[in-house]
């Protein structure tokens, strides 16, 4: 059964720092992994989508990186903003079958 | 494009009522279509997939007694949560497949259910 598993499950830095968010998993055999942002009591947001063929996926700020073989996913979101508090999740697609396995999420907050 | 609803946004009702939850697909067919629960400060629990024309598959430990999906069409799923208690508040967020992409689901904005 796959896990997935997200360090830290929350964070606060000022306004300007780096964020680094950590999702693993444990079974490889994966089709692609997403990252995802929520806003409290709000739907899901899709922010990068890699597939297991690729290494990382960029868009503006936000960075992913895959590492299949190693269970292991990176989101890195560069000068952060207040407006980047949110809820940020990862989220594994079996190569197998068409269910999404989520992590419990990492809470962040960007002070200004 | 690859919009997503749901109605109600929001729902208080009375312990024992039966509550349904729609969600629609509004500029795509979607043959599939997944709910999820989500309790506060967790993540999101898949609790069935919903596939247009037959009947639904759920996870394991969800009632599907309890939680009656139909998939009616390709553009609409609907979740009724039957007999509701106060343990079945939650927040319910449904995603929708594009026909044909495999990797492409789409969110809708959630159901917060309130059971008193």
């Amino acid at each position: 059964k796959q896990e997935v598993t997200q360090i830290p499950a929350a964070l606060s830095v000022p306004e300007g720092e780096n964020l680094v968010l950590n999702c693993s998993f444990t079974d490889s055999a994966i089709y692609n992994l997403q990252w995802f942002r929520q806003d409290p009591g709000k739907g899901l947001t899709s922010l990068l989508l890699i597939q297991s063929s690729q290494r990382e996926q960029t868009s503006g700020r936000l960075n992913a990186s895959l590492d299949k073989s190693s269970g292991r996913s990176t989101l890195y979101i560069a000068a952060s903003q207040p407006g980047d508090s949110a809820t940020y999740l990862c989220a594994v697609l079996k190569a197998a079958g068409n269910k999404l396995t989520f992590g419990g999420g990492t809470r962040v907050l960007v002070k200004p | 494009g690859a919009v997503v609803s749901q109605h109600p946004s929001w729902v208080i009702c009375k312990s024992g009522t039966s509550v349904k939850i729609e969600c629609r697909s509004l500029d795509f067919q979607a043959t599939t279509m997944f709910w999820y629960r989500q309790f506060p400060k967790q993540s999101l629990m898949l609790m069935a997939t919903s596939n247009e024309g037959s009947k639904a598959t759920y996870e394991q430990g969800v009632e599907k007694d309890k939680f009656l999906i139909n998939h009616a069409s390709l553009t609409l799923s609907t979740l009724t949560v039957t007999s509701a208690h106060p343990e079945d508040s939650s927040f319910y967020i449904c995603s929708a497949r594009v026909s044909g992409l495999r990797d492409t689901q789409y969110f809708g904005p959630g159901t917060r259910l309130t059971v008193l």
